[in-house]
C-alpha cells in the first residue's frame, strides 16, 4: 500500500514545548517537503529536502527544524521559538528530474497550542 | 517573483453544470503546473499535471488546459456532482525556483 503517512492526525501542545511531526513515504521519492496551511491562506513552504542528509529552508523556516537521515522519513520539529504554531501541517514527497517537479501529499497533522 | 492567483475564491453551482476554474501566474517560464483537490481537514489530492510543452490533460470528467504565454491554466469540470465539492488549488513549478508556488484556491460547492 504505497503512499505518504503523517502522524499523529491531531496534536496538542502546551506553550513552551517542542513537538515532532512524523512524515513517512514509501514511494521512493527523493524530495520531501513540509508546508503549513492557515485558514484563508495558501500553502507556505517550511523546509524541503531533495536528497538524504541535505535540506533547505523554505519561506517560513523560523521556529522549525527538520532532519533527513533516511530517504523515507522527514520529521518536522516545531520548537518553542515558533510563536504561532497552531496550524494544519502537510507533508509532501515528489519526483524531481530536469526541472520537472510533481508532488504528492499526506493527510496532514493538525497542531493546536493550548 | 512568481505569483499565482485563482479566481473566483468561491463558487456555488447546481448539480449538472459544466464549470471552469481559473489559475493565473505572472512568470511564464515554467516547467509544469499541477492541479489539486482538497477536502476539508484533509491533504491535497493530485488531479492533473501539465508539462510546459503540453496544451491540455484529461482525466475522466476533468480537463486542464495550459496557455503558458498568457500565464493561464483552466480546470474544466464536466457535469458537476455534489461529490466534486472541495477546494481546488493550482501550483506552478517555475524555471527560476525548485519549489511549487501555490494559489490560494477556489472553494467549490455543488448543490443537488
Amino acid at each position: 500500500d504505497g503512499g505518504i503517512t503523517q502522524s499523529p492526525k491531531y496534536l496538542f501542545r502546551k506553550e513552551g514545548q517542542n513537538v515532532t511531526l512524523s512524515c513517512e513515504q514509501n514511494l521512493n521519492h527523493d524530495a520531501m517537503y513540509w508546508y503549513r496551511q492557515d485558514p484563508g491562506q495558501g500553502l507556505r513552504l517550511i523546509y524541503y529536502s531533495q536528497i538524504v542528509n541535505d535540506f533547505q529552508k523554505g519561506d517560513i523556516a523560523e521556529g522549525y527544524s527538520v532532519s533527513r537521515e533516511k530517504k523515507e522519513s522527514f520529521p518536522l520539529t516545531v520548537t518553542s521559538a515558533q510563536k504561532n504554531p497552531t496550524a494544519f501541517y502537510l507533508c509532501a514527497s515528489g519526483m524531481i528530474a530536469g526541472g520537472y517537479n510533481e508532488q504528492f501529499f499526506g493527510p496532514g497533522t493538525r497542531l493546536t497550542v493550548l | 517573483k512568481q505569483e499565482v492567483t485563482q479566481i473566483p475564491a468561491a463558487l456555488s453551482v447546481p448539480e449538472g453544470e459544466n464549470l471552469v476554474l481559473n489559475c493565473s501566474f505572472t512568470d511564464s517560464a515554467i516547467y509544469n503546473l499541477q492541479w489539486f483537490r482538497q477536502d476539508p481537514g484533509k491533504g491535497l489530492t493530485s488531479l492533473l499535471l501539465i508539462q510546459s510543452s503540453q496544451r491540455e490533460q484529461t482525466s475522466g470528467r476533468l480537463n486542464a488546459s495550459l496557455d503558458k504565454s498568457s500565464g493561464r491554466s483552466t480546470l474544466y469540470i464536466a457535469a458537476s456532482q455534489p461529490g466534486d465539492s472541495a477546494t481546488y488549488l493550482c501550483a506552478v513549478n517555475g524555471v527560476s525556483t525548485d519549489k511549487l508556488i501555490f494559489g490560494t484556491g477556489t472553494r467549490l460547492q455543488v448543490f443537488p
